[in-house]
């Protein structure tokens, strides 16, 4: 079975610094890893995925993401948040042969000026 | 920008009613799932379907639970008697390819169903 934690239901930070989503996983097969956010009153929107190759992953707005397979985890960055990131974030896994995305919880991000 | 849709974005009930929740997916799309996310918990998924019948559903989805594809357009989820704890924000999605090749889900806004 996969699971998918995401350590921290919210996370404050300043405008243009730095930020760190942590998700680890845990699955007994390969995965696929998701990021996944949702903007107020809007649906899911993929910021980026993992499939294979390249462990460091980049997507939309500036997002990138390390997948790291020895510690299971697959964390969200951006050197310079906006505000307008403010969202919540989800990881998300799947595996080859099936059709269901396991999510984590979700991690709130708040960017003040 | 091609986009799901669902209807309504907000849906009010009584305990024991029928509701159906409706989804337009991505129109050449051929994969299609239900999650649900109950406040202040993970997003779980339902079910999802192709070429006419469920491929894949979970432990939540009983047999008060169905999904339907009344025409070409339209996805509906069908919850027969409602109970309180199946308030929820529910969200469809679909797909072009297979989820198990690691394709992406497009994901519609939700329906955010209150049972009272």
């Amino acid at each position: 079975a996969q699971s998918v934690t995401q350590l921290d239901s919210q996370v404050p930070v300043f405008e243009e610094a730095p930020v760190e989503l942590r998700c680890n996983y845990s699955s007994s097969v390969s995965v696929y890893l998701f990021w996944y956010v949702q903007y107020p009153n809007q649906g899911l929107q993929l910021l980026l995925k993992y499939l294979s190759g390249s462990t460091l992953v980049k997507g939309i707005n500036g997002f990138e993401a390390e997948f790291n397979k020895s510690q299971t985890s697959f964390h969200l960055r951006k050197p310079s948040v906006h505000i307008s990131d403010t969202a919540e974030y989800f990881c998300a896994v799947s595996h080859s042969g099936y059709s269901t995305l396991t999510f984590g919880k979700g991690t709130m991000l708040l960017v003040s000026p | 920008e091609p986009e799901v849709t669902q209807t309504p974005s907000h849906q009010v009930t009584q305990m024991g009613q029928e509701v159906i929740l409706r989804c337009v997916p991505i129109s050449n799309h051929l994969y299609f799932y239900w999650y649900r996310q109950i406040l202040g918990q993970k997003v779980e998924f339902l079910v999802s379907f192709y070429n006419n019948e469920i491929s894949e559903k979970s432990e939540i989805f009983d047999d008060q639970f169905s999904v339907e594809r009344p025409d070409g357009s339209n996805f509906t989820l069908k919850i027969r008697s409602t109970k309180l704890e199946d308030s929820a924000m529910y969200f469809c999605a679909s797909s072009d390819l297979f989820a198990g090749t690691g394709d992406e889900q497009y994901f519609g806004p939700g329906t955010r169903l209150t049972v009272t």
